[in-house]
């Protein structure tokens, strides 16, 4: 059964430290990778997602994530948090050949400290 | 401005009492898709519709039903709700994913309580 952990629930970083937050997958097939932001209250907007090639990817508001295929992971990252960035972030999978189902983990809450 | 829309926002209703909640996406989108969130829990696909009259179940389909009798609307129906469908719903839509393209956009959630 496919399967996506998010490890930590809560992470309170300072502002201007940086950031990394887990995602691990349990996927049988290639994975369609993808980190989703909730601000409060609000619906979900998608940061970065990785099909294929180059495993660093860039995503909006200074995100990257890196795939790594071995360890069954893609972390988001940014090098310097704002405190605009606090917010409910989402590790989701989707299968390459299904297109329709997608996976989500049950997501970390961003805290950051003035 | 491209967006998906669902309406109600916000409901309180009581066991038992049909209601339908709409989704609508002005993007020509083919697929569309119904999630709940739950804490703790993420977001679980309910329903999802690859396209007009083609639907399927996600992995929490139980006490839902969906339609799809136009493109641009897909509308969530409890025939029968119960308090553990109490939850925050989100629709998504992305366009026909033969084209490569996966990135799903999502509506801004309808919170539904059921007493």
């Amino acid at each position: 059964a496919q399967s996506v952990t998010q490890p930590d629930i809560h992470i309170t970083v300072s502002e201007g430290a940086s950031l990394e937050l887990r995602c691990n997958y349990s996927y049988g097939a290639t994975p369609y990778l993808f980190w989703y932001v909730q601000s409060p209250g609000q619906g979900l907007q998608l940061l970065l997602k990785y099909f294929s090639g180059d495993t660093l990817v860039q995503g909006i508001k200074g995100f990257e994530a890196e795939f790594k295929r071995s360890q069954s992971s893609f972390n988001l990252r940014k090098p310097s948090v704002h405190w605009s960035d606090a917010a409910e972030y989402f590790c989701a999978v989707g299968r390459a050949g299904n297109f329709n189902k997608f996976y989500f983990g049950s997501g970390t809450k961003l805290n950051v400290k003035p | 401005e491209a967006q998906v829309t669902q309406n109600p926002r916000y409901l309180i209703t009581v066991t038992g009492k049909k209601l339908t909640v709409t989704c609508s996406q002005n993007m020509n989108h083919e697929y569309m898709s119904w999630y709940r969130q739950d804490p703790g829990l993420g977001l679980r696909q309910i329903y999802y519709s690859m396209n007009v009259e083609v639907t399927d179940k996600g992995d929490v389909p139980e006490g839902y039903k969906v339609s799809r009798k136009e493109k641009r609307n897909f509308p969530l129906i409890l025939e029968s709700p119960s308090p553990n469908q109490t939850s925050l719903y989100f629709c998504a839509s992305s366009p026909n994913r033969g084209q490569g393209t996966y990135e799903q956009y999502f509506g801004p959630g309808t919170r539904l309580t059921v007493t």
